[in-house]
């Protein structure tokens, strides 16, 4: 069964820098959505992403984050300037439509960002 | 805003007893209601899902229906075995142009031999 991969597994950053956590959708998958979820709290959505640009964002998703799709595989999360509170697992997900509602998305494993 | 309530964890139970874990939901509209499970060291992965009311949303034992009247989506299990010990996430998609989930806290089931 075809899956949603995310690298790295782990990342760990000083406070201020910059990462790029990374993910392959599965390939004919045309909506892309990054979520996190802080440590003992629940999933939350940042970012949905289509035809090449975003289509929805949450009032977490700030100048700070920023999304990409540099060719036709990848889907890239950058955090700019890291801050601690920024410490989160970071799910990947993609689907294959957007508007009916009943098709789910798929998640990759997550990406787990400790900033130090 | 739309929004989903799960029952406090963790959740611990012997093997082979009657699981329900308990999910609400507030949204406009006619959500899709879904239930997520997390193993482990693993990624969320779909364990089931409804569309609509009444539908029943079944998979690996376990199932939930889709309760338009009281706005849940209970999940529920006749008889959980140690290996379905995980974090269960209720979501609802409100069926957006974006078609984002929204998760309830996550509920822990511990099962134990």
């Amino acid at each position: 069964e075809p899956e949603v991969t995310q690298t790295p597994s782990h990342q760990v950053t000083q406070m201020g820098q910059e990462v790029i956590l990374r993910c392959v959708p599965i390939s004919n998958h045309l909506y892309f959505y990054w979520y996190r979820q802080i440590l003992g709290q629940k999933v939350e959505f940042l970012v949905s992403f289509y035809n090449n640009e975003i289509s929805e964002k949450s009032e977490i998703f700030d100048d700070q984050f920023s999304v990409e799709r540099p060719d036709g595989s990848n889907f890239t999360l950058k955090i700019r300037s890291t801050k601690l509170e920024d410490s989160a697992m970071y799910f990947c997900a993609s689907g294959a439509t957007g508007g009916e509602s009943n098709q789910p998305q798929h998640f990759g494993d997550g990406t787990r960002l400790s900033i130090l | 805003g739309n929004s989903v309530t799960q029952m406090e964890g963790p959740v611990t139970l012997s093997e082979e007893a009657f699981l329900t874990i308990n999910c609400t939901y507030t949204a406009t509209g006619y959500p899709s209601l879904f239930w997520y499970v997390q193993y482990p060291g693993e990624g969320l992965q779909l364990l089931l899902k409804a569309t609509k009311a009444d539908d029943k949303g079944s998979n690996k034992g376990f199932e939930a229906t889709y309760r338009k009247e009281t706005t849940s989506f209970h999940l529920e299990k006749g008889s959980v075995q140690v290996s379905d010990s995980a974090v269960y996430f209720c979501a609802l998609s409100d069926g957006g142009a974006t078609n984002k989930l929204i998760f309830g806290t996550g509920t822990l089931l511990a099962v134990q031999p």
